[in-house]
């Protein structure tokens, strides 16, 4: 089983409402990553979670806030976003932190469409 | 930072035909992956590959790792409608750390 849920998959909210993401994944995985993606571009990397500290913020903006309650569960809480936020928000999973030497494939979920007007 | 290139940016054959596309850097990698994503769905991963000189395959699609470990290439053969989508290729360096991912392959067919 390869599979990385997300909920929910459409979401719409305003500049000042709070709101999360949640990831979920049953495979024992040891790292889970959370990216942003625009239309028609690559993933780009936002928080990585290893061991369920994060290990990688790249420069992420405060309104974005990471959280691992436990090593299946990710969340991702918004507040005060802003309209250039609107995106397409992954979340991935590997069986080793990316620093590991050993294989280390991502499985992706199937995203959050998040529109923020 | 190491940059992934990735060609062609767009594509567009008749249903039947091979399809070929790859990525290029100039740092060595010691991991490939290819990934393709359906509109508003999140990137499937198809092959994955490990060591230099290697060659995957998986159904229609096969997958090669350079020997330089600098490149990668992704062969689709006998394209059917259901193979549109983006292609990513994505690499990992041997310092470890995040994916970098290439710009994407976008692929239409033509039935």
């Amino acid at each position: 089983d390869t599979e990385v849920t997300q909920t929910p998959k459409h979401l719409v909210m305003g500049m000042t409402n709070k709101k999360s993401l949640k990831c979920e994944q049953h495979m024992g995985h040891r790292a889970m990553y959370w990216y942003k993606q625009k239309a028609k571009k690559p993933p780009e990397l936002m928080f990585v979670y290893s061991y369920e500290k994060l290990s990688i913020n790249e420069s992420v903006p405060s309104r974005f806030s990471p959280e691992c309650p436990n090593s299946s569960l990710l969340n991702l809480h918004l507040h005060a976003l802003q309209p250039e936020d609107s995106a397409l928000y992954l979340c991935a999973s590997s069986r080793e932190p990316p620093l590991s030497p050993t294989y280390n494939e991502q499985f992706f979920g199937p995203g959050t469409r998040l529109t923020v007007l | 930072g190491q940059q992934l290139n990735q060609s062609p940016q767009s594509m567009f054959i008749q249903e039947g035909e091979d399809v070929s596309m790859n990525c290029t850097s100039s740092s060595i990698f010691n991991t490939w992956l290819w990934y393709k994503q359906d509109p508003g769905e999140g990137p499937v991963l198809l092959i994955a590959l490990y060591k230099a000189g290697e060659l995957t395959s998986n159904g229609r699609l096969t997958a090669q790792f350079g020997i330089t470990r600098k490149d990668s290439f992704l062969n689709i053969s006998a394209s059917i409608p259901s193979d549109v989508g983006i292609y990513f290729c994505a690499g990992q360096t041997p310092q470890g750390g995040k994916l970098i991912f290439g710009q994407g392959t976008e692929l239409s067919v033509k039935p």
